[in-house]
């Protein structure tokens, strides 16, 4: 079965520093898409960032940015300069093989103290 | 922010009653998504649709049915609600298949409470 993986199930970091997110997955599709989301305490599910596997190049969106390593199916997240509008849970997702469906890690809960 | 609307977004029902959740969206997306998200599982797909009257089961399916009678509207009905459906539900869409760059953009989500 597909299967995502966050290992981290709760992380805290310090305000302004930078924290890594772990993901591994174990999708057998050659050229897909890499997700991860964010919700917040409000609940809503916000999309962070998007990686295209074939890509050599870490997708980057401001103070966020991706570690990918194709080979080894590892698809961390770096948040940079940590605010406390940060804190929330994280999602990973990876799609599954010949289908319109995405898996979820179970997340990571991050916590950015003042 | 995508057009998506879960209604109701509370619901406190008792065991045995039928309920129904209603996704509605304006993007005219073709794919849309019902998950379920419970603390230590994150979000688990229940059923999708890939089109009107196109639909599909997820991991998750036992005890629900969807409907899509027009690309708006993707209904999750619990037929006779447990206590273990007791959950957040999610809405999802997306524009095109998973091969192609565009992410599901998810719905506020509603909280069921089954007594």
């Amino acid at each position: 079965a597909q299967t995502v993986t966050q290992s981290q199930p709760e992380m805290s970091v310090q305000e302004a520093e930078t924290v890594t997110l772990s993901c591994t997955y174990d999708t057998s599709e050659n050229n897909y898409y890499l997700f991860w989301y964010k919700q917040p305490p409000s609940r809503q599910m916000i999309l962070v960032i998007r990686q295209e596997a074939y890509k050599q190049q870490n997708a980057t969106e401001n103070r966020f940015s991706v570690n990918f390593q194709k080979a080894a199916k590892s698809f961390s997240l770096k948040i940079s300069d940590s605010q406390l509008g940060d804190t929330a849970m994280y999602f990973c997702a990876s799609p599954q093989r010949f289908t319109y469906k995405l898996t979820f890690g179970k997340g990571t809960l991050l916590t950015v103290n003042p | 922010d995508a057009g998506i609307t879960q209604s109701p977004r509370h619901k406190v029902t008792e065991t045995g009653t039928p309920v129904t959740l209603r996704c509605h969206q304006t993007e005219n997306h073709r794919y849309m998504y019902w998950y379920r998200q419970d603390p230590g599982h994150g979000l688990r797909l229940i059923h999708y649709s890939y089109g009107v009257k196109d639909t599909d089961k997820g991991e998750v399916s036992d005890g629900y049915s969807v409907s899509r009678s027009k690309t708006e509207d993707f209904l999750l009905t619990l037929e006779s609600a447990t206590s273990s459906q007791t959950s957040v539900y999610f809405c999802a869409i997306s524009e095109s298949g998973l091969l192609s760059n565009q992410p599901q953009h998810f719905g506020d989500g509603t909280r069921l409470s089954i007594l």
